[in-house]
């Protein structure tokens, strides 16, 4: 059975700050991908980062930036210097490679940047 | 168009009533999905095509929802009976291939009442 897990329902922080958000994920696969997705208080779900098992290597996009560790079976975000526009619901999904392809999503963390 | 579109945005059922839910993905992704989405919940996965070929429906919640994508492009999502717990946003996502990363419309909110 695959799972993700995101223990951080609600995170407020004020403008400016680095935030991380934790994703830990389960899954028997060994060749899996794991996602980050945005989804801003219009609704739509906004696609930010995919990785595969076979990379480790951490990425940085501009603010964001993505520390995906197998040990530990996490794939955490960092934005780092937040802004008021970053407030949202970050989804963090696994995907493994097996038959009858789907997503897994976790709940979701509620991200307030304030002024 | 440029992106995954849905129609219609919003719907008011009265409890028992079927509905038809469309998703247009974007032209040339292979692959489908449907999802539901509770207040305050994440995306719960209800289907997969691969161009018209169904291959995972596995998270249909009963056999009142059916979802068919006869010439592997536009997709329905139908409900009979729909019931109060049907209640729910419904989103539809497609992609190049499974693995690669899935691209939403801006889902069909579904009320029941």
């Amino acid at each position: 059975a695959q799972k993700v897990t995101q223990a951080q329902t609600e995170i407020s922080v004020v403008e400016k700050e680095d935030v991380t958000l934790d994703c830990v994920y389960e899954t028997r696969d060994t060749t899996y991908y794991l996602f980050w997705y945005k989804q801003p208080p219009s609704g739509e779900l906004v696609f930010l980062i995919r990785r595969n098992s076979f990379d480790e290597q951490n990425e940085i996009s501009g603010r964001y930036s993505w520390n995906f560790q197998k040990s530990t079976s996490s794939f955490n975000f960092t934005i780092t210097a937040s802004q008021v526009v970053d407030s949202a619901v970050y989804f963090c999904a696994l995907s493994a490679d097996n038959y009858g392809q789907n997503f897994v999503f976790g709940p979701g963390t509620r991200l307030s940047v304030l002024p | 168009g440029a992106g995954v579109s849905q129609s219609p945005r919003y719907k008011v059922a009265k409890r028992g009533q079927d509905v038809a839910l469309r998703c247009d993905p974007i032209s040339g992704h292979v692959s489908l999905f449907w999802y539901q989405q509770a207040l305050g919940q994440g995306p719960e996965f209800l289907t997969y095509f691969q161009n018209e070929a169904q291959l995972d429906k596995s998270g249909l919640p009963s056999d009142r929802f059916f979802a068919e994508r006869p010439e592997g492009s536009v997709s329905t999502l139908k409900i009979q009976r729909t019931q109060q717990e049907d209640s729910a946003v419904y989103l539809c996502a497609s992609s190049l291939s499974a693995y690669n990363e899935q691209f939403f419309g801006p889902g069909t909110r579904l009320t029941v009442l």
